[in-house]
């Protein structure tokens, strides 16, 4: 699977977008990227997955760019309860391969009053 | 609909002893996971299991076994706990899909070997 990169951590105004890249400059074709969510001490949350398009649901946004090597997350609304650790991960889709998730170190978003 | 529950949340062992870590899921999934989490870094991967009789090894696997007799449980065991295998224990479950997959976590256990 691909490597990612994020900064380590961003802040964001409550009710302002939250804006946070990911780096994959090394995905291969059939890798999605995925972005997972955990906020203190609970488990990972899924967020949402693309392969090539941009894609939106209920949580957020996620914008890839056309040669695929990177991505961002946007919250667009962020509140406090967004404050968490944001971990970007590119892997091979589902189907025949099991469904690993490797994460790196993550982006902690603090969201400010 | 419960999702993904895992038993129990926190546990005390004393370095030798063992215990069974129990992760149970009612979305009917085929794909379960075990993931540890130490201080300040992310999750890796202990054991993986595609379907109800089968596992198979994670990226850090030594110490631990796993089995899935049947579809909705999927059972960590240490047989001999080292200070070593202090940490926060995840549970997930995911759906097998062509076009990728959410996995759904449980809320974690969390053990500390003295």
């Amino acid at each position: 699977d691909a490597k990612t990169t994020q900064p380590t951590s961003m802040d964001c105004a409550e009710g302002r977008a939250a804006n946070l890249p990911c780096n994959h400059s090394t995905i291969s074709g059939n890798e999605y990227v995925y972005w997972y969510r955990q906020i203190h001490s609970q488990g990972p949350q899924y967020i949402i997955h693309g392969l090539k398009n941009n894609e939106t649901n209920e949580m957020a946004s996620l914008i890839i760019t056309e040669d695929r090597k990177s991505s961002t997350l946007i919250l667009p609304h962020a509140t406090l309860r967004d404050t968490a650790v944001y971990y970007c991960i590119v892997r091979v889709g589902g189907g025949t391969s099991y469904g690993k998730l490797t994460f790196g170190q993550g982006t902690i978003l603090t969201v400010h009053p | 609909n419960a999702g993904v529950t895992q038993t129990p949340k926190f546990r005390v062992l004393k370095t030798g002893q063992s215990m069974t870590l129990l992760c149970a899921q009612d979305m009917n999934h085929e794909y379960m996971y075990w993931y540890r989490q130490d201080p300040g870094m992310g999750l890796r991967l202990i054991h993986y299991s595609v379907g109800e009789g089968t596992t198979a090894k994670g990226e850090v696997p030594d110490g631990y076994n796993v089995s899935r007799l049947k579809k909705q449980n999927f059972l960590l065991g240490l047989e001999s706990a080292a200070p070593s295998q202090t940490s926060v224990y995840f549970c997930a479950s995911s759906y097998r899909r062509l076009a990728g997959d959410e996995q759904f976590f449980g809320p974690g256990t969390r053990l500390t070997v003295l």
